[in-house]
């Protein structure tokens, strides 16, 4: 039973070209993330998602575009995919506290490999 | 990183011997969490410390916050091969967000 399912696990396109990953976490959690990981594994959080409800918008362009049908999942949407765009892309689910705040651990999924061409 | 930076960037060692790790942080904390993140995979919760918290301690693991000086250190005693990995420190907000830096990669030979 995997916590944090992220598809797909590999994703190679050209450049223009527009992209989703999806993500589903089965834990019951309130908030789900979006992170990128460059090729220096410097991990840098995109979005989050409380209760179907965007609460952090961190500085990324306005081509990504995080879509939540409903509490356990959470959509990457890409638009006009550039070469910087290629990464890893994680999705993490974690149970805020009543003040929203990361009090709990995260749980991370498996990462998709993003690699425009 | 605005964030703060974990410390070394590569760290390698022999099985059996202890491997320290630290991770320093810039901006107020709720907590602060380790993770490790074996390779191609995604990364996996070890450790929470709370700000009101110095020291903790689970299984080979032990973690230390020194909010005087934002810092925070991971310790693994006795190292073996599987340990091997990238460890990445999250700086807790009180916002809900958890910052990463780049991790510290760890090599534990046999």
């Amino acid at each position: 039973d995997t916590a944090v399912s992220q598809t797909p696990k590999y994703l190679v396109t050209q450049m223009g070209n527009d992209k989703s990953i999806k993500c589903e976490q089965n834990l019951g959690h309130d908030t789900m993330y979006w992170y990128k990981q460059d090729s220096k594994k410097f991990l840098k959080i995109m979005f989050s998602y409380n209760n179907k409800e965007l609460i952090i918008n961190e500085t990324v362009p306005n081509r990504f575009s995080p879509k939540s049908p409903d509490k356990a999942h959470l959509n990457l949407h890409i638009n006009s995919l550039e070469l910087g765009d290629s990464a890893v892309y994680f999705c993490a689910s974690s149970q805020a506290n009543n003040w929203g705040a990361a009090d709990y651990g995260y749980t991370f999924g498996s990462g998709t490999r993003l690699t425009v061409v | 990183s605005q964030q703060g930076e974990e410390d070394p960037q590569a760290l390698s060692i022999q099985e059996g011997e202890n491997a320290t790790m630290n991770c320093s942080y810039k901006t107020s904390i709720n907590n602060l969490q380790w993770y490790r993140q074996n390779s191609g995979r995604g990364l996996v919760h070890l450790i929470l410390i709370r700000s009101n918290e110095r020291e903790k301690h689970s299984g080979r693991l032990r973690v230390t916050l020194d909010t005087s000086k934002k810092s925070s250190s991971l310790l693994i005693t006795a190292s073996r091969a599987a340990d091997t990995a990238s460890y990445f420190c999250g700086r807790g907000s009180t916002l809900g967000r958890l910052y990463f830096g780049r991790g510290t990669q760890l090599t534990v030979w046999p």
